[in-house]
């Protein structure tokens, strides 16, 4: 069973530094990862889409990468502003097209 | 606009009182599914469904009910409602296996 991990739980940062997300699942073999924000109570705003054969995606200040054969990608947000506090989920599309998601980063950019 | 629409946004209910809670998609996509969010444990699949009139479970179907006559709309039902399904509720959609999900804007239910 495909099991997504995210690291860490929680993160507070200063405004203007760079913000360093990590997700990990157990099973390569995927569709595709996806990364998306959850303000509180609100829905969820897809933000990078990798499919399973790309290394990286990007978009503004947002740079994702994926190394499937490792179980592992990464989401990278430049210049961080308050703006960006949320909480930040990657899912992985299994072969049925399934999305399995992580528990989530809760970031937290102070002023 | 393309988007994923769900109503009700907010809706608290009464033990065993039967309710509907509606999707729909302009976007043309095969594929739908729904999802619950609860604290500690995540977002967890319900149902889905690949086509017109082919849904199947996911992790947690126990206590629902879908349908998909027509490919836009994908309502949930819940034909007893119970607290323990109190929880935030998404619907979602995609084009195909493969291609990136849109998320409806969420329902809160509340079950007393």
């Amino acid at each position: 069973k495909q099991e997504v991990t995210q690291i860490p739980a929680a993160l507070s940062v200063p405004e203007g530094e760079n913000l360093v997300l990590n997700c990990s699942f157990t099973d390569s073999a995927i569709y595709n990862l996806q990364w998306f924000r959850q303000d509180p109570g609100k829905g969820l705003t897809s933000l990078l889409l990798i499919q399973s054969s790309q290394r990286e995606q990007t978009s503004g200040r947002l740079n994702a990468s994926l190394d499937k054969s490792s179980g592992r990608s990464t989401l990278y947000i430049a210049a961080s502003q308050p703006g960006d506090s949320a909480t930040y989920l990657c899912a992985v599309t299994d072969s049925w097209g399934k999305l399995q998601f992580g528990a989530g980063t809760q970031v937290v950019v102070t002023p | 606009e393309a988007q994923v629409t769900q109503n009700p946004r907010y809706l608290i209910t009464v033990t065993g009182k039967k309710l509907t809670v509606t999707c729909s998609q302009n976007m043309n996509h095969e594929y739908m599914s729904w999802y619950r969010q609860d604290p500690g444990l995540g977002l967890r699949q319900i149902y889905y469904s690949m086509n017109v009139e082919v849904t199947d479970k996911g992790d947690v179907p126990e206590g629902y009910k879908v349908s998909r006559k027509e490919k836009r709309n994908f309502p949930l039902i819940l034909e007893s409602p119970s607290p323990n399904q109190t929880s935030l509720y998404f619907c979602a959609s995609s084009l195909s296996t493969g291609v990136g999900y849109t998320f409806g804007s969420g329902t809160r239910l509340t079950v007393v």
